[in-house]
């Protein structure tokens, strides 16, 4: 069965600071995704990553996937108040798409 | 503005009762699939539909059931509301060739 990991699942950050949230996945997968959630929101779509090896990058965020290791990260560089949100990385296979627990993110000044 | 639209926004509904919530999604997304996300939780797969036709499922019983329309729309319907259904319920399609789908705003359901 396809599960996803997701730790810290709570974050408060300084502005400034640097911080990576992970994500684990327990077997093979076609796609994975990143997304965040701001409260009483939907979903909106950070980052897609297909193969192994896969960065990608916009603004403060950074995500990175290793399919060997089954691992996704979003690394947040220089944290900034409007980053404060909900993360969630999710695992597409054979059209099930699982999704991580979130993570909470705060960023305080 | 998404360009995926659910409605109603929020319900209030009774154990025991019946509901319908809509999605309706841009054209030429012929794939769309329904989660369900209660509070503090990530999104849960409920099924997916291609074509009119369902196309993968979750872990749900079967008084989750969908249908998609060929103007593109489409509906989730749940017999037999129990007060665990109380959740925002999430539309997501996408076009043929999309990386991501695209997610509507949600409804917020709740059953007292």
């Amino acid at each position: 069965e396809l599960k996803v990991e997701q730790n810290p699942l709570f974050l408060s950050m300084q502005e400034g600071k640097n911080y990576t949230i992970y994500c684990n996945y327990s077997t093979t997968s076609d796609r994975l995704y990143w997304y965040r959630q701001d409260p009483g929101k939907s979903l909106e779509s950070l980052f897609v990553l297909l193969s192994n090896g896969a960065v990608k990058q916009e603004g403060r965020l950074m995500a990175s996937l290793d399919t060997k290791a089954r691992l996704s990260t979003l690394h947040i560089t220089a944290a900034v108040h409007d980053l404060s949100a909900t993360y969630f990385c999710a695992v597409e296979r054979d059209n099930d798409m699982r999704f991580g627990a979130g993570t909470r993110l705060t960023v305080k000044p | 503005e998404t360009g995926v639209t659910q409605s109603p926004t929020h319900l209030i509904k009774t154990r025991g009762q019946q509901v319908t919530l809509r999605c309706s999604s841009q054209s030429g997304h012929n794939t769309v699939s329904w989660y369900q996300q209660a509070l503090g939780q990530g999104p849960q797969f409920i099924f997916q539909y291609y074509r009119e036709e369902e196309n993968g499922r979750g872990n749900f019983p079967p008084r989750f059931s969908g249908l998609q329309f060929p103007n593109y729309s489409s509906e989730l319907n749940v017999n037999a509301l129990e007060l665990d259904d109380s959740a925002l319920y999430l539309c997501a399609s996408s076009l043929p060739s999309a990386l991501s789908p695209t997610f509507g705003s949600g409804t917020r359901l709740t059953v007292v």
